[in-house]
């Protein structure tokens, strides 16, 4: 496709499950980023993938949370144990470079966990 | 507390400017972004600027940078019902991180 997909686009757990959420960036990006956002509130930065590099892994919240990329394209995002806490739309944005070029945005998962 | 502050809401009659503000405290930002974000979709970038300009004009957008007080703003001339949405202000680190604000709920009225 022509933009970020993600999926799903919805998910709904129980508390104490695993989940992962996909995000495909355009094909050629070689930046990646994952943000979570919360009812009400700005874009929390997670993690960022630049090629080969090692991930930015700083905005993780808690060792439940880990990340993946394989190379330049499919990136997953894993929280185990969810917890209510967890329930945000997670968006995914990639980029052609990494300094300082726009990004592009997927249209998130919405998680929820009961 | 946050690194990039933007008021909450914003209710504008339709046809009228729109002006939305925001003030951000990394002093070594590059680039500073607006973004889109309409009901239930992603992130639509609307515009950016460099940090060495003082205004940008894309047709009916102005985004006016004063980087000694750290404030950017983006006004929206003559508002539609389409501009409707949650607008964010976002700061680049020299990585290309961005740091968002919480956004700013546009209302318009007809």
């Amino acid at each position: 496709g022509a933009g970020v997909s993600q999926s799903p686009s919805n998910k709904v757990t129980e508390k104490g499950k695993d989940v992962e959420l996909r995000c495909d960036p355009i094909s050629g990006h070689t930046a990646l980023y994952w943000y979570r956002q919360r009812l009400g509130q700005g874009l929390e930065f997670l993690i960022y993938f630049q090629g080969n590099s090692a991930p930015d892994k700083s905005g993780l919240p808690s060792d439940r949370f880990s990340a993946e990329r394989t190379g330049e394209s499919v990136s997953t995002l894993t929280i185990q144990r969810t917890q209510q806490e967890d329930s945000a739309v997670y968006l995914c944005a990639s980029s052609p470079h990494s300094t300082n070029e726009k990004l592009f945005f997927g249209s998130g998962t919405q998680l929820s966990v009961l | 507390g946050e690194d990039v502050e933007q008021s909450l809401f914003l209710s504008v009659r339709e046809g009228d400017s729109s002006v939305i503000n925001c003030t951000y405290t990394d002093s070594s930002s590059t680039y500073l972004y607006w973004y889109k974000q309409e009901p239930g979709a992603g992130l639509q970038l609307l515009t950016y600027i460099f940090s060495n300009m003082d205004m940008k004009q894309d047709q009916r957008l102005t985004v006016l940078l004063n980087k000694k007080d750290k404030h950017l703003s983006l006004r929206i001339a003559d508002t539609q019902t389409g501009d409707s949405a949650i607008y964010f202000c976002a700061e680049a680190d020299s990585w290309g991180k961005l740091q968002f604000g919480a956004g700013t709920q546009v209302v318009v009225t007809p």
